[in-house]
């Protein structure tokens, strides 16, 4: 059983383009997270979301939108891809958004702009 | 913000030595101090993880150690083997809302048979 899933593993397109990726969590967790990995490894923490409610949205542009229909999905939508969206984009969620809750990761998704 | 530094970058060990990686972390009410391994294609996965109130951890090969004071903390994984050839991150996080860790910046470990 798949504990955080996301949908698609890869994903190819052009500049200006708009997509969208796609996270559930089968754990019963309360808090989900997005994360960008760039092409050094630097993981980075973008937005994350508690009940379904934004509680941190780290200085991301405005262009990158998240969407959390229920507890247990968070969804990325990003327009105007850019070059510099190119990374690894990875989704979580812990039981809850206070501190000591282990972040259980998704399997990634490949972003490549062209 | 939190800004967490860590050392080295890459490390070389044959099989069967020790290996120890380096962070430290600016913001001295961080309190948690996760570790994550990622193999190469895969997703980060908690290996092993320190609060503040303790100074030492440990879990079979692996250890933790923690000092507050100079803000600094360290994996440490005796007999390395092949398997334990992967991406290390070391994060920190404090009590604020969002559970928000901030990443070091990675150490590749690779274990030579």
């Amino acid at each position: 059983d798949t504990a955080v899933s996301q949908t698609p593993k890869y994903l190819v397109t052009q500049m200006g383009n708009d997509k969208s990726i796609k996270c559930e969590q089968n754990l019963g967790h309360d808090t989900m997270y997005w994360y960008k990995q760039d092409s050094k490894k630097f993981l980075k923490i973008m937005f994350s979301y508690n009940n379904k409610e934004l509680i941190i949205n780290e200085t991301v542009p405005n262009r990158f939108s998240p969407k959390s229909p229920d507890k247990a999905h968070l969804n990325l939508h990003i327009n105007s891809l850019e070059l510099g969206d190119s990374a690894v984009y990875f989704c979580a969620s812990s039981r809850g958004s206070g501190v000591y809750n282990e972040q259980f990761f998704g399997p990634g998704t490949r972003l490549t702009v062209l | 913000g939190e800004n967490v530094e860590q050392h080295p970058s890459t490390l070389s060990v044959q099989e069967g030595d020790s290996a120890v990686i380096k962070c430290t972390y600016s913001d001295s009410a961080s309190n948690y101090f996760p570790w994550y391994k990622q193999e190469l294609g895969k997703r980060p996965q908690l290996i092993i993880d320190i609060r503040s109130n303790v100074g030492e951890k440990k879990d079979q090969r692996i250890a933790v150690t923690l000092n507050k004071t100079a803000k600094h903390f360290s994996l440490h994984i005796t007999e390395t083997q092949p398997e334990d050839s992967a991406v290390y991150f070391c994060a920190a996080s404090k009590g604020n809302a969002g559970n928000m860790l901030t990443f070091g910046g990675g150490t590749r470990l690779m274990v030579k048979p």
